[in-house]
């Protein structure tokens, strides 16, 4: 079964901060997404990374896919409060659906 | 274009009592995905149609829950009978293509408690 371990679970920084979160896997992924969501809403499509060593950004967000396909990692830099939530990956290998992460839970303090 | 479209926003049932669960994907969509959010368990994917053909549900806990998608505009997850661990929030996505850069459109979700 495939797993995706989010780190770290928790994370409350304060504005202009900036983060790392994390997504790991002993699975090869052919792609890999990010999604945020916020509370009462299903989960947004950030970015979709495919290649080993991909990155990739938008705005204050940077995604980066792992050499080996295996993790990946949201770097955020000088955090707002807009972009509290719950970051999510999601990995497929190849088939046409994709298993979500565990989750990783953003509070950030104006 | 409305989005995924799900009913009803909340649902509150009695344990053994059936609930139906709808969904609206966004048109030529030809993927539906159905899953199942809770805190212990993250984002659980319990089955996926492809123009309107149920691939693979192995997701899908036990046989009291059923998946159908009659056309290409409509699809429904029924729980008979319904259990109080069936407590969740069940979101329906659907997607052009998967595998490449489209990613799922999720619906609203449907915040289903059985007591």
């Amino acid at each position: 079964t495939q797993l995706l371990e989010q780190s770290p679970q928790f994370l409350s920084i304060q504005e202009g901060e900036n983060l790392t979160v994390y997504c790991n896997s002993s699975s090869v992924f052919s792609s890999l997404q990010w999604y945020r969501q916020e509370p009462g809403e299903g989960p947004v499509l950030l970015v979709t990374v495919v290649t080993g060593g991909e990155v990739k950004k938008l705005k204050r967000l940077t995604f980066q896919f792992g050499d080996a396909r295996k993790d990946s990692s949201l770097h955020i830099t000088a955090a707002q409060p807009g972009d509290t939530g719950l970051y999510l990956c999601a990995g497929s290998s190849g088939t046409y659906k994709y298993i979500f992460g565990t989750g990783t839970r953003l509070k950030v303090l104006a | 274009d409305a989005g995924v479209i799900q009913s009803p926003r909340h649902e509150v049932t009695e344990m053994g009592q059936e609930v139906t669960l709808r969904c609206k994907p966004i048109s030529g969509h030809d993927y539906l995905f159905w899953y199942r959010q809770t805190m212990m368990r993250g984002l659980e994917l319990l089955i996926y149609f492809n123009n309107n053909v149920p691939i693979d549900d192995s997701g899908m806990p036990e046989d009291r829950f059923s998946a159908k998608m009659p056309n290409a505009s409509f699809s429904t997850l029924k729980i008979q009978p319904s259990e109080p661990r069936d407590s969740a929030v069940y979101f329906c996505a659907s997607s052009p293509l998967v595998g490449t850069e489209y990613g799922y459109t999720f619906g609203s979700g449907t915040r289903l408690t059985v007591v």
